[in-house]
């Protein structure tokens, strides 16, 4: 398969309550990058991490990276309604003879208000 | 910037027709790929191009399905004929280094169905 694994499949908070999303790959990476899809719509990025850094923050969004275990994990804080989404995190993995962006299965996340 | 641009949204076919999806890049970006998105088996890369040159199509399903990207502000995917687990929805996506270190930006996708 070309996809990375994420846990949960699906996630159900309460608005306020954080949500974490886990990501594994097998290869080695050039970065690691989280994204948004709302139903109907195409992927929007939210944050991506290289492969040499091991934690990044954007607003309310914390991602972490752990080379070592291949494994990667999405943090929202603060969640609301409009958070509800599925969250995709995807790999870059290649060389100068080539690259390619692979994607996870995604969690689907609601968050009830 | 207008993004992404994908045509048509909506496409309903017969099986055994032949299928043309559209595609326009962001202005500048020099990398395009095409994604398909299907319950089981979630996004797969099919093919991308770098500089309008094709650089990765072992995600092509069959000889049935083409690409191709005549000038850098527009590309292709044709599926001849069409068969019924071709129903998906395809994406379109650009960058501006093959994803290396810029992200991918999506079009809103075209919702193909085969009956």
């Amino acid at each position: 398969s070309q996809q990375g694994e994420e846990d949960p499949q699906a996630l159900s908070i309460q608005e306020g309550e954080n949500a974490t999303m886990n990501c594994s790959y097998k290869t080695s990476i050039n970065n690691l990058q989280w994204y948004r899809q709302n139903s109907g719509r195409g992927l929007v990025h939210l944050i991506l991490i290289r492969s040499n850094e091991r934690e990044k923050h954007s607003g309310r969004l914390r991602v972490t990276l752990d080379t070592s275990k291949k494994s990667s994990s999405l943090l929202i804080t603060a969640s609301r309604a409009a958070d509800t989404a599925s969250y995709f995190c995807a790999f870059n993995t290649g060389n100068t003879g080539g690259f390619k962006t692979i994607f996870g299965a995604g969690t689907r996340l609601f968050v009830k208000a | 910037d207008a993004g992404v641009i994908q045509s048509p949204r909506h496409e309903v076919t017969e099986m055994g027709q032949e299928v043309t999806l559209r595609c326009k890049p962001i202005s500048g970006h020099n990398s395009l790929f095409w994604y398909r998105q299907t319950m089981m088996r979630g996004l797969e890369l099919l093919i991308y191009f770098n500089n309008n040159v094709p650089i990765d199509d072992s995600g092509m399903p069959e000889d049935r399905f083409s690409a191709k990207m005549p000038n850098a502000s527009f590309s292709t995917l044709k599926i001849q004929p069409s068969e019924p687990r071709d129903s998906a929805v395809y994406f379109c996506a650009s960058s501006q280094d093959r994803g290396r270190i810029s992200p991918l930006h999506f079009g809103n996708g075209t919702r193909l169905t085969v009956t």
